[in-house]
């Protein structure tokens, strides 16, 4: 079946442009979850979607950082007045209900970069 | 809050030999663990996880992981290393704390494979 999608791949934009991200999760997955990988901070959770609902954001770096999610499926994430150390992977993930026992299944990320 | 320590950044094996990747967690609970694998270019694959059943856990393409709980380790294993092992693995702990359930990464070991 269809796995975690994300658009899109790569991204170059250039430094105080607004950026967004797009994830598809997995058809039926209620939890949704972005991190970023980078390589001077390894990975790192960003935010958690349970729904449409967002009850954790603790990740998010600053408040340039915004995500949201309709529909129960898509989820956009938008980094506003990007600076050069958002350059990273950014990852989504999703999985069935988001208990701590569920597998996260990760799409293949987009790689930002801004210059 | 929960964290994972993989012991060593970069293991150098032989085709044919074994490998072991070691993994330590600190949790103030029965902790989920997970091995996920990421090949270059490539998205987030689970290997294998733990959830409080069998300690012993047998995950895809021959690895497995032990839950040693009077060591805080979860060390992965395989018997014979193949060239197509070559990639980085992160140690995973999921983490839940007031409704939320995201991931904590380790900092991960690149396993490189010499023919």
């Amino acid at each position: 079946g269809a796995g975690v999608s994300q658009s899109p791949s790569n991204k170059v934009t250039e430094k105080g442009k607004d950026v967004e991200l797009r994830c598809d999760p997995i058809s039926g997955h209620t939890a949704l979850y972005w991190y970023r990988q980078s390589l001077g901070q390894g990975l790192e959770f960003l935010i958690y979607f349970q729904g449409n609902s967002a009850p954790d954001k603790s990740g998010l770096p600053s408040d340039r950082f915004s995500a949201e999610r309709t529909g129960g499926s898509v989820s956009t994430l938008t980094i506003q007045r990007t600076q050069q150390e958002d350059s990273a992977v950014y990852l989504c993930a999703s999985s069935l209900q988001g208990f701590s026992t569920d597998t996260q299944y990760f799409g293949p990320g987009t790689r930002l970069t801004v210059l | 809050a929960q964290s994972v320590t993989q012991l060593d950044s970069h293991v150098s094996v032989s085709e044919g030999t074994p490998v072991l990747l070691r993994c330590n967690y600190s949790s103030s609970y029965s902790p989920s663990l997970f091995w996920y694998v990421q090949h270059p270019n490539k998205g987030l694959q689970l290997l294998l996880k733990y959830t409080s059943a069998a300690t012993l856990v047998k995950g895809i393409n021959g690895f497995e992981a032990e839950f040693k709980k009077s060591e805080t380790s979860f060390h992965l294993t395989k018997p014979s290393a193949h060239m197509s092992d070559a990639a980085e693995y992160f140690c995973v702990v999921s983490e839940e704390m007031d409704s939320s359930y995201k991931l904590i990464f380790g900092s991960g070991t690149r396993l490189l494979v010499r023919p």
